[in-house]
């Protein structure tokens, strides 16, 4: 079985240009999540998708991220401008619904110069 | 106070030791405990997930929770430089609702 897939695995790009990063989870997990990681910190959750609805965005910083699930499959997670700041790991995890057992992606690390 | 603390270490350990691993939470109401290893520039992988207080083992690996000290505890027997990873605890309330992590500690094993 296929496990979390998140593309790309590395971006470098100036500040103030936009981003996208991509998330295919495991098939027949309803549940997914994004989450942030900083350099010697834990994960932190950035938002979660039930099928094609967010249900939690509150630490979602709406200003210059958003987020999509379309199809309640693959989601795209979108920063516009991109800050110095932003530079981290975007993990991305899915869970079979009610579960607490999340399987998570390789990451995208981004660079922002 | 975060509602996770986790010493970040480093720690390191000679090939064949016991490690002892430990995080301590503030939030009552966590009930579903996790432990997942990350090795550098991949993803967390879970490890153990255990259920309210009480101890779970599998292989070299036990996970113990004790509820009313708000402590979880990770040990490895027989600890092999594949080991070498940083750990990291998450717990969470309920099914679906999200996991609130550790900083993760740093763990070398020595051959």
């Amino acid at each position: 079985e296929a496990g979390v897939v998140q593309s790309p695995r590395y971006k470098i790009i100036e500040k103030k240009q936009p981003v996208a990063f991509w998330c295919n989870p495991i098939s027949g997990h309803n549940t997914l999540y994004w989450y942030l990681q900083n350099l010697g910190q834990g994960p932190e959750l950035l938002i979660r998708y039930e099928n094609e609805e967010a249900v939690d965005d509150s630490q979602l910083p709406k200003d210059r991220f958003s987020a999509e699930r379309l199809k309640g499959v693959d989601s795209t997670l979108k920063i516009q401008p991109a800050e110095l700041g932003d530079s981290a790991v975007y993990l991305c995890a899915s869970s079979l619904a009610g579960y607490n057992e999340q399987f998570f992606g390789p990451g995208t690390r981004l660079t922002v110069l | 106070q975060k509602e996770v603390e986790q010493d970040p270490g480093p720690l390191s350990v000679p090939e064949g030791a016991i490690v002892s691993l430990n995080c301590t939470y503030s939030n009552s109401a966590f009930q579903y405990f996790m432990w997942y290893r990350q090795y550098s520039r991949k993803g967390p992988e879970l490890l153990m997930y255990t259920y309210s207080s009480g101890n779970k083992e599998d292989g070299r690996f036990t996970a113990q929770v004790d509820k009313s000290s708000k402590y979880i505890s990770l040990f490895i027997r027989d600890s092999q430089p594949s080991d070498s990873a940083t750990y990291l605890c998450a717990m969470s309330r309920s099914g679906n609702t999200p996991l609130v992590f550790g900083k993760g500690t740093r763990l070398s094993v020595i051959a």
